[in-house]
């Protein structure tokens, strides 16, 4: 079975540009997550879709990001425009069931962004 | 101060070695604990949960102190495999899959 998957694995950008994330979950699983770990720091909560709902979205940082889940298949983040501190890698998870659970979300290798 | 807080280390032991690790966190209204394993660069993969009663799993062992709100694992008689990056996360109650994560702890074993 197919792991959740993201692209790019690697994207690097200048200030200012754009960029767009990508994250497949894993089949059938309706809860996908959006995470970020800015270099030397942990790894934070973005935001939480069940299905193409948006559940929380309480740890986006500004309104320069936006995330999508058209379907409730893939999802989309998007930074627009890029600043420098948005450089770090943004891992996708998905589960079944809330994370609340069983805590067991399963990541995505995530998608190292750099901007220069 | 961090929700989560772990000793970043690195702790580098030989093979065979116990190695415990602690975490402690901040928001008593934190309700489900874990630990995860994260290669480098790689994902976080779920490596166990730790219940109040403490939970064993192989050569790892989890425990839980809620007075304390202090988590900890041991690994004992470590590998080369154990190499990696331990996780310590919560969850708050009815926060969905929201895990608040440590910085993690470095651990490096050597033959």
């Amino acid at each position: 079975e197919a792991g959740v998957t993201q692209f790019p694995s690697h994207s690097v950008i200048e200030k200012g540009q754009t960029v767009t994330l990508r994250c497949d979950p894993i089949s059938g699983h309706d809860n996908l997550y959006w995470y970020r770990r800015v270099m030397g720091k942990e790894i934070k909560f973005l935001l939480h879709f069940v299905k193409e709902s948006k559940q929380d979205e309480s740890g986006m940082p500004n309104n320069r990001f936006l995330a999508e889940r058209t379907g409730g298949t893939y999802s989309t983040l998007k930074v627009q425009p890029a600043e420098l501190e948005d450089s770090g890698v943004y891992f996708c998870a998905s589960s079944q069931r809330p994370g609340s659970s069983t805590g067991e979300l399963f990541f995505g290798e995530g998608s190292r962004l750099t901007v220069l | 101060r961090k929700e989560v807080e772990q000793d970043p280390g690195p702790f580098n032991v030989p093979e065979g070695a116990t190695v415990a690790f602690n975490c402690t966190y901040s928001n008593s209204a934190s309700q489900s604990f874990f630990w995860y394993r994260q290669d480098c660069r790689k994902e976080p993969k779920l490596l166990m949960s730790v219940y109040s009663s403490g939970n064993e799993d192989g050569r790892f062992t989890a425990q839980l102190n809620r007075a304390s709100q202090y988590i900890s694992l041991l690994i004992r008689d470590s590998k080369l495999s154990d190499s990696a990056t331990y996780l310590c996360v919560v969850n708050m109650e009815n926060q969905g899959g929201k895990l608040i994560f440590g910085q993690g702890t470095e651990l490096s074993v050597k033959p």
